[in-house]
């Protein structure tokens, strides 16, 4: 089963910029697709983001579009999601998630606190 | 974008009875709908996938079906530890989106 660890959360003000970064560990990195999701806390779940197995392919939710960037390094066995022009609505739990083939996601990171005030 | 509904907001149900949540897309997802559990604190973990295929390790008590716009997701015997938040997930098409949730609470 796939270990993902989310870090990088933490309190910035409108209009900066925050990296997070997923480290992954008990699969083969280079052979899963990855994807951030993120929740206001007492909210549904919001896919923001994915990117596939060798990084070529990159989706984004519009709602991002334009100031996020996601990337990974598979030589690190890690994600990475840049978000700049931050606003107050990205105030969330940031997840990295983890599928193999269709896009259900099959291991999730326990999150990491994004506080946009 | 698809928009997925579920149903009820809040579902109470006592230790040992049935529960039936339901699923509905804004139109044809196909079989293409996952559902997951998340409990307070924790990340989402996935039950349910395919509409009715069961991951390895989630007990039987846990069955999907359903296909096009309409799902349920049903708890044959309510255990303790199925409290929780429950989500549904399409992946028919760009981008995948989730319900609002239902929380299944004790009653």
């Amino acid at each position: 089963q796939v270990h993902l660890v989310e870090s990088g959360g933490n309190l910035v003000k409108p209009g900066e910029s925050l990296g997070l970064s997923c480290a992954v560990s008990g699969l083969t990195f280079s052979d899963l697709y990855m994807s951030w999701i993120r929740q206001v806390p007492g909210k549904g779940l919001e896919w923001i983001s994915y990117i596939s197995a060798r990084g070529t392919s990159k989706y984004y939710a519009d709602a991002v579009k334009g100031r996020f960037t996601i990337s990974r390094d598979n030589t690190k066995n890690s994600l990475y999601l840049h978000m700049n022009s931050l606003r107050v609505e990205d105030t969330a739990v940031y997840y990295c998630a983890s599928n193999t083939g269709s896009l259900h996601f099959d291991d999730w990171g326990q999150g990491t606190l994004v506080t946009v005030s | 974008e698809i928009v997925m509904t579920q149903s009820p907001a809040t579902l109470s149900v006592s230790p040992g009875e049935r529960a039936t949540l339901s699923c509905r897309a804004s139109q044809n997802i196909r079989d293409n709908l996952a559902w997951y559990q998340q409990k307070p604190g924790q990340a989402p973990r996935l039950l349910i996938y395919t509409a009715s295929t069961r991951v390895t390790g989630i007990p039987a008590r846990f069955s999907g079906s359903g296909s096009g716009t309409e799902f349920t997701l049903t708890i044959s015997s309510l255990q303790s530890e199925d409290f929780g938040v429950y989500h549904c997930q399409h992946y028919d098409d760009w981008p995948p989106t989730f319900g609002q949730g239902t929380k299944v609470e004790i009653k």
